[in-house]
């Protein structure tokens, strides 16, 4: 069965470095979304993207964040500068078409920002 | 706005117990609903939807969840639970008005199974 993957599945930073974190959605979907959980709390939207641009975004995804799509299969969150407050687990997910109801979530990237 | 309850931070039951986590949700128009659940240091894992149609529906691991429309309802049921049940749970709303819109999530419930 086609899944979402995330890499890495873990990544330490620096305070005030930049992190890419990278996702593959399932190969047919157009909508992705990137979702934050800081440790043991809920689950946050922050981001939805189709046809190349940012179709929606929550008051968390400020000028620090960016989304891209960079080839035909992968889905980047790029944090400039991160922050202490950064740190969580950061998932990515996907839908076939803005109809379907169910998203298909990643095994997530745990971000640590030290 | 669409929003979710999960009115219990913990649910402690007995193994063998029924265990019941309560969700109570906050849509425009009618929604698609979720559960799906976390253990340690894991990602999300799904649990069961309500998409249309009868109002129980039975996901994997045995658990069983219930649309009450009228009371704008999906609690998570299992007829008898396991240690191994001791998790995180996430309720999850989407509205189906909206296309492409992104899920709300509930602040969890956490689910200990006591031996």
């Amino acid at each position: 069965e086609p899944e979402v993957t995330q890499t890495p599945s873990h990544q330490v930073t620096q305070m005030g470095q930049e992190v890419i974190l990278r996702c593959v959605p399932i190969s047919n979907h157009l909508y992705f979304y990137w979702y934050r959980q800081i440790l043991g709390q809920k689950v946050e939207f922050l981001v939805s993207f189709y046809n190349n641009e940012i179709s929606e975004k929550s008051e968390i995804f400020d000028d620090q964040f960016s989304v891209e799509r960079p080839d035909g299969s992968n889905f980047t969150l790029k944090i400039r500068s991160t922050k202490l407050e950064d740190s969580a687990m950061y998932f990515c997910a996907s839908t076939r078409t803005g109809g379907s109801p169910e998203q298909y979530f990643g095994p997530g990237t745990r971000l640590t920002v030290t | 706005a669409q929003s979710v309850a999960q009115p219990e931070d913990q649910v402690n039951v007995a193994e063998g117990n029924p265990l019941t986590v309560k969700c109570t949700y906050s849509v425009s128009g009618n929604p698609y609903l979720f559960w799906y659940v976390q253990y340690p240091n894991r990602g999300l894992q799904f649990l069961l939807k309500y998409i249309t149609g009868d109002n129980l529906v039975k996901g994997s691991y045995g658990f069983e969840a219930e649309f009450n429309k009228s009371q704008t309802s999906f609690h998570l049921k299992k007829p008898s639970a396991l240690v191994s049940d001791s998790a995180l749970y996430f309720c999850a709303v989407r509205g189906r008005d909206n296309y492409g819109q992104n899920f709300v999530f509930g602040p969890g419930t956490r689910l200990s199974v006591l031996p």
